[in-house]
């Protein structure tokens, strides 16, 4: 089974508008940490915001923010008033400690944004 | 400045020739990793180093190989490449766990490189 879900391979956004990328997640960890990547066509991937499991308060970085729903096991990436440069790749992760210490950060399949001007 | 350097970035080659990938970073962080990214596929962890002289396998550990000599370096090794190695790599690195000092908080976020993009013929 997938550890990180992302439901949505394209999404369209009209340009200036608001739009909300899907990550659901799946752990047993008490303790894990939430991202989301960036990658536009020029390849490199470029960290956006960061939920911790014990943040009680949804993070927000400039227009992105993280709807961090823990009862649901959902971490949806929020982008108000889209521009164009926010066409890209956006990727959803979770990092796990496991037993034993080993440290996973897992990665979703990703979900391809184009925003129209 | 704080960096994860791949080398090389762009590869062809030719199946069973052997090859490395570079991996350097100057942050001195602990973790290190491979992923290997496919259309459709998202990030496949290849493998990882939690510290020098410790390294696991990921998720698609098959047909290559890794080395942590020295906590800054983890290069990626591929033995005898095949065509379904055809692939972007990325290296990346980062502390362990969030934890606040000073007033900043370390998130435990992923530094990658900028990519390698191999071609097996």
């Amino acid at each position: 089974a997938q550890k990180i879900t992302q439901t949505q391979p394209g999404m369209f956004v009209q340009e200036k508008e608001a739009v909300t990328l899907d990550c659901t997640y799946d752990t047993s960890d008490q303790s894990y940490g939430l991202f989301w990547y960036k990658q536009p066509s020029s390849g490199e991937m470029i960290f956006l915001i960061y939920q911790g499991s014990y943040d009680e308060q949804n993070a927000t970085e400039g227009r992105y923010s993280l709807n961090f729903q823990k009862a649901r096991k959902s971490a949806n990436l929020v982008i108000s008033a889209s521009q164009l440069g926010d066409s890209a790749m956006y990727f959803c992760a979770m990092r796990e400690t496991l037993s034993g210490g080993s440290y996973i950060p897992t990665f979703g399949r990703g979900t391809s944004l184009i925003v129209h001007p | 400045e704080a960096q994860v350097t791949q080398n090389p970035r762009y590869l062809i080659t030719v199946t069973g020739k052997k090859l490395t990938v570079t991996c350097s970073q100057n942050m001195n962080h602990e973790y290190m990793s491979w992923y290997r990214q496919d259309p459709g596929l998202g990030l496949r962890q290849i493998y990882y180093s939690m510290n020098v002289e410790v390294t696991d396998k990921g998720d698609v550990p098959e047909g290559y190989k890794v080395s942590r000599k020295e906590k800054r370096n983890f290069p990626l090794i591929l033995e005898s490449p095949s065509p379904n190695q055809t692939s972007l790599y990325f290296c990346a690195s980062s502390l362990f766990s969030d934890f606040i000092q000073g007033g900043t908080r370390n998130t435990g976020e992923l530094f990658f490189g900028e990519g390698s993009r191999l071609t097996v013929l």
